[in-house]
């Protein structure tokens, strides 16, 4: 079946540090992709997606480019606030793999430091 | 994109008991499903809430112990049966949009069973 496999945290980093959440993906068919977050006491948001190959989403400084040669979808920031520090969510659609719904990896918590 | 309220927010409910959750979007929406957050870990997709027909169930979860209804395009309702301990998550309901294979999630209903 379908899984997402996401570097675990927490990840703790410096205000304005680089910023990389490594995911890679096993799927059936041919997936959309995806990077969700979730803020200390917030719901889950979409941050950004990707549909197909060498596509690259980007949102609010984020950006990940769908990498199907080596499975992945990695989420990257050049520079990163305090703001940002969240549990983030890599995951995938599988239409044809015969599931509408999402598969979620297990989250990263992300811990930026002033 | 929609948007989505859930009622309740949270609950604390006796084992043995069983607790129905709403999800109410503010307009129609083809795909709507159910998701499961335990404590500290990722979602898991719970099903499928079709409008009209039975909902789809993933592996491990069955409609006796989570029965789902859709009675429309904006409302669904999940179930949690005979609760026990290990039911204790926040329960999500997301909805599908036009836009391939992207979701919404609702703020989520946090249930501890005691």
């Amino acid at each position: 079946g379908d899984s997402v496999t996401q570097m675990e945290g927490p990840v703790t980093l410096s205000e304005e540090a680089f910023l990389t959440i490594n995911c890679t993906y096993t799927a059936t068919g041919y997936p959309s992709l995806f990077w969700y977050v979730q803020y200390p006491g917030e719901g889950l948001q979409l941050l950004l997606k990707a549909t197909k190959a060498d596509d690259k989403g980007s949102n609010k400084g984020f950006e990940a480019t769908y990498r199907k040669e080596t499975t992945s979808f990695h989420l990257e920031k050049g520079s990163v606030q305090v703001s940002d520090s969240a549990v983030y969510f890599c995951a995938l659609s599988d239409p044809g793999g015969g599931a509408d719904g999402l598969t979620f990896g297990k989250g990263t918590h992300l811990i930026i430091q002033p | 994109s929609a948007v989505i309220s859930q009622k309740p927010s949270r609950d604390i409910c006796q084992r043995g008991t069983s607790l129905t959750i709403q999800c109410q979007v503010d307009s129609q929406v083809t795909m709507m499903f159910w998701y499961r957050q335990q404590p500290g870990q990722s979602l898991t997709l719970i099903a499928t809430a079709n409008q009209g027909s039975e909902a789809t169930y993933e592996s491990g979860f069955v409609i006796d112990k989570f029965p789902i209804s859709r009675p429309n395009l904006t409302f669904s309702t999940l179930t949690v049966s005979n609760m026990s301990p290990e039911d204790s998550s926040i329960y999500l309901c997301s909805v599908g949009t036009a836009v391939r294979h992207e979701q919404y999630f609702g703020p989520g209903t946090r249930l501890t069973v005691t």
